[in-house]
């Protein structure tokens, strides 16, 4: 059974810095990787989805990088302002199944 | 395009009594979700459906829970004999069958029962 954890549960950090968020999971049979972004009581937004075959994808100040064989990926998000307080979550797809495994997210204050 | 939405946003309902959610997916969309999250986790699966076709289902789903899908547009999520356990955030997305399938999240119907 596919387990998806995150670490930090909680980040806060001064406007300006950059930061590295990172999610790990068990099982490497992945066939993506999303990162999600959450602000409180709303939806999920998708910030960036790597492929398995993908070593990372990039989005503005967002860069997401992914190892398999490792089990890890990292959200990186450079000159952080205080609009990217959020909670933000990790989510794999295994192998042939369609429902994503979301980890319990990593809640980050950036303070100004 | 104008996102996943859900109705209501918000419901409080004592013990016992049933409630129906509702999720209207984005139009060309033909795979929906409905995922479950309580406070400080992540959301987790209960069920999907292609187009009209409910075709997983997860444990959690117990049998006081149905999901409907006619004509594989808009896409209803019925709890029966409510129970306090069952209070959550119940999030519903949609995505259309392609090579990545990025999942849309609509807001989520916050459902709390007393």
């Amino acid at each position: 059974k596919q387990e998806v954890t995150q670490i930090p549960a909680a980040l806060s950090v001064p406007e300006g810095e950059n930061l590295v968020l990172n999610c790990s999971f068990t099982d490497s049979a992945i066939y993506n990787l999303q990162w999600f972004r959450q602000d409180p009581g709303k939806g999920l937004t998708s910030l960036l989805l790597i492929q398995s075959s993908q070593r990372e994808q990039t989005s503005g100040r967002l860069n997401a990088s992914l190892d398999k064989s490792s089990g890890r990926s990292t959200l990186y998000i450079a000159a952080s302002q205080p609009g990217d307080s959020a909670t933000y979550l990790c989510a794999v797809r295994t192998g042939s199944a369609r429902q994503l495994t979301f980890g319990s997210g990593t809640q980050l204050t950036v303070l100004p | 395009d104008t996102g996943v939405s859900q109705d209501p946003r918000h419901k409080i309902t004592k013990r016992g009594q049933n409630v129906t959610f509702r999720c209207d997916p984005i139009s060309e969309h033909n795979r929906l979700y409905w995922y479950r999250q309580t406070l400080g986790q992540g959301p987790e699966f209960l069920t999907y459906f292609q187009n009209e076709a409910q075709l997983e289902k997860s444990r959690l789903l117990s049998d006081r829970f149905s999901a409907e899908r006619p004509k594989g547009s808009f896409s209803t999520l019925e709890i029966q004999r409510t129970e306090q356990g069952d209070s959550a955030m119940y999030l519903c997305a949609s995505t259309k069958i392609a090579t990545n399938e990025k999942l849309f999240f609509g807001s989520g119907t916050q459902l709390s029962v007393l």
